[in-house]
């Protein structure tokens, strides 16, 4: 059974930073591209960052390009995303997921 | 980027009729191999998005055949015919093609 299990998220000041985690299970990692997601508050879905399966790529969207790295480590079969400089706008339940399956998640709240 | 716009944005069904959405794309969603990255994605109230069609118009695994997907290069629609009680959710297109992957809004899926 495919699981992939976010932690990381809480409760913070604007400009700080936090770093998310998301363990994976079920499938073959090392042999996926790997993403964050995020859903802000009663709202839609939105695409924030890919990985590569070997990290040789790394894409991210505009709204969070220069503030938020994804990496990953596949010993470890586990994605990151290190946000930097958080603002309220990045208030939002965040997701990894390689497409065919999602994790539950994991709340970032930006808040002074 | 590319636009997804979705419709209706809201849709109520008596339980045993179809349901149709529609996608539309700002551009052609179709890549140099022939494949249509066009996704369908159902968010059940509480719960992280399950992937229900990929590429357009493939199943995804586990999915009931009462969901299917079809369309051109910019135009496409998720059917479900006899609609159940556990299909109550948002829908959302999403594109994956093109850096940066994109969503559209949602379509809300009630019972009448």
């Amino acid at each position: 059974e495919v699981q992939l299990v976010e932690s990381g998220g809480g409760l913070v000041k604007p400009g700080s930073s936090l770093k998310l985690s998301c363990v994976a299970s079920g499938f073959t990692f090392s042999s996926y591209g790997m993403h964050w997601i995020r859903q802000a508050p009663k709202k839609g879905l939105e695409w924030i960052a890919l990985i590569y399966y070997d990290s040789s790529n790394k894409y991210y969207a505009d709204s969070v390009k220069g503030r938020f790295t994804i990496s990953r480590d596949n010993s470890k079969n586990t994605l990151y995303l290190e946000m930097n400089s958080l603002r309220s706008e990045d208030t939002a339940m965040y997701y990894c997921a390689n497409l065919g399956y999602w994790g539950q998640g994991v709340m970032v709240t930006v808040s002074s | 980027d590319i636009v997804l716009t979705q419709a209706p944005l809201s849709v109520s069904v008596t339980p045993g009729e179809s349901a149709s959405i529609s996608c539309r794309s700002s551009k052609s969603l179709l890549s140099s191999k022939g494949i249509t990255s066009l996704y369908w994605y159902l968010q059940k109230p509480g719960k992280s998005p399950q992937l229900l069609i990929y590429r357009m118009s493939n199943l995804a695994s586990g999915v009931p055949d009462r969901f299917s997907g079809s369309g051109s290069e910019t135009d496409f629609t998720l059917k479900i015919s006899k609609v159940e009680t556990e299909d109550v959710g948002v829908y959302y297109c999403a594109q994956f093609l093109e850096y940066p992957y994109t969503f559209g809004a949602g379509t809300k899926l009630e019972l009448k």
